[in-house]
């Protein structure tokens, strides 16, 4: 069975301040796919990043950087010099080795960024 | 735009009536995915769609219906059968494609039991 955990339900930070979102999870499979999704208060995911299990490649994107390490099962998320415009609830997401099944879903951190 | 629309986005309805929620899409995509989010949880798959007229059972698909008889649209049925049905209602499609499959989502749908 998969299973994702976000253990921090709530994180508040003022602006400005780096902040490090985590995710660890657990599957059976050896090929599997993780994801983040961003839920502003409008309630659409946005998507933000896909990984394979095979890359463990760190990634980066603007103020956006991504820490997947296979030997601890975590994918963690970064979000550098924050701003107000990132608060929103972010979830981490883990589907099978095709990528495109279920996704199994944390419960999500809602992230606040104090102006 | 290329995208995926969900309709009503708010929706009430009276214990014992049945309820149905628009999802389309004009991503070409092949998949489809329904998902119910209760607060402060994750989402959870009711129904997917990988092709035209077949669908499979998530997690959570008792009280739920669904048909898939166009490409581009994925209605889902919330029944008098569903015992809990106040959620928020997402819904996603996917490609396929392979390496670069990803499920992207709609706006969703509110629904309140009164």
């Amino acid at each position: 069975a998969q299973k994702v955990t976000q253990a921090q339900t709530e994180i508040s930070v003022v602006e400005k301040e780096d902040v490090t979102l985590d995710c660890v999870y657990e599957t059976r499979d050896t090929t599997y796919y993780l994801f983040w999704y961003k839920q502003p208060p409008s309630g659409e995911l946005v998507f933000l990043i896909r990984r394979n299990s095979f890359d463990e490649q760190n990634e980066i994107s603007g103020r956006y950087s991504w820490n997947f390490q296979k030997s601890t099962s975590s994918f963690n998320f970064t979000i550098t010099a924050s701003q107000v415009v990132d608060s929103a609830v972010y979830f981490c997401a883990l589907s099978g080795p095709f990528g495109n099944e279920k996704l199994t879903f944390g419960t999500g951190t809602r992230l606040t960024i104090i102006p | 735009d290329g995208g995926i629309t969900q309709s009503p986005k708010y929706l009430f309805r009276k214990e014992g009536q049945n309820v149905t929620l628009s999802c389309e899409q004009n991503l070409n995509h092949d998949a489809m995915y329904w998902y119910r989010q209760d607060p402060g949880q994750g989402l959870r798959l009711i129904y997917y769609s990988q092709i035209v007229n077949d669908f499979q059972k998530g997690d959570i698909a008792e009280g739920y219906s669904v048909s898939r008889e166009k490409k581009e649209s994925f209605p889902l049925t919330v029944t008098s059968a569903q015992k809990n049905p106040t959620a928020f209602y997402l819904c996603a499609s996917s490609s396929l494609a392979g390496e670069e499959d990803t499920q992207y989502f709609g706006p969703g749908t509110r629904l309140t039991v009164l």
